[in-house]
């Protein structure tokens, strides 16, 4: 089945640092979304990735899509206390598109002020 | 973004007993929802598609009879753990996806309901 494996496992920074993560996958998929999770919580959007070579800001957040359809990397720019929690990329449609999304094992952050 | 509510956020019940957990789309209609399971410091594992009006569909490994699912109204989805026992215990999250929207539409995701069973 389709997997994705997300790296770095874990990321313990200085306040005020860029932070980069990224996923890869075997296989394809039309659509690249990066969630947010803190403790207790349900994933939340941060950005959303529709094409192959897409760019997409959001703030401090920056992700691309990858042109092969097989990656996404996610920036931080200036990290804050804030950033901390775990986040995750996950990979909708491709060959198999029945909706669902597939995710990545999940970065943890952990920002020191 | 659009609202995803689960209901409860916290339940603790007795070995043997059942736990609804209900997931509601706020403010638009969802014909699919999802249901996840994830355990501690883990990444989020997909146990069943809900669609609207029709069966779930079930993931490999994932036992049907134990965790049953119902989606009677395009707004509301709920996943019954039946017989709960102990390694029942984890943190359970629903997702939806706008109707109007494409197979490739975001899903949003509630605030989770942490399952405790003794």
């Amino acid at each position: 089945g389709q997997q994705l494996n997300q790296s770095p496992q874990s990321m313990f920074i200085q306040e005020g640092e860029d932070v980069s993560m990224n996923c890869t996958s075997s296989s394809i998929f039309n659509t690249w979304l990066w969630y947010k999770q803190e403790p207790g919580e349900g994933p939340v959007l941060l950005i959303a990735l529709y094409k192959a070579g897409e760019l997409t800001s959001n703030g401090r957040l920056t992700a691309q899509f990858g042109i092969t359809r097989k990656d996404s990397f996610l920036n931080i720019s200036a990290s804050i206390p804030s950033d901390v929690g775990i986040y995750f990329c996950a990979g909708q449609g491709g060959s198999s598109n029945t909706g669902k999304l597939i995710f990545g094992q999940g970065t943890t952050l952990q920002v020191k002020p | 973004g659009a609202v995803v509510s689960q209901h409860p956020s916290r339940v603790i019940c007795k070995s043997g007993t059942s736990v609804k957990i209900e997931c509601r789309s706020l403010d638009f209609q969802a014909t699919t929802m999802f249901w996840y399971r994830q355990f501690p410091k883990k990444s989020l594992m997909l146990m069943a598609t809900s669609n609207e009006g029709s069966k779930a569909t079930y993931e490999q490994g994932v036992e049907k009879d134990k965790f049953l699912i119902n989606h009677a109204s395009l707004t509301l989805s709920t996943l019954t753990v039946t017989s709960a026992h102990p390694e029942d215990s984890s943190f359970y999250i629903c997702s939806a996806r706008d109707a109007r929207g494409t197979m490739n539409t975001e899903a949003f995701f509630g605030q989770g309901t942490r399952l405790t069973v003794v």
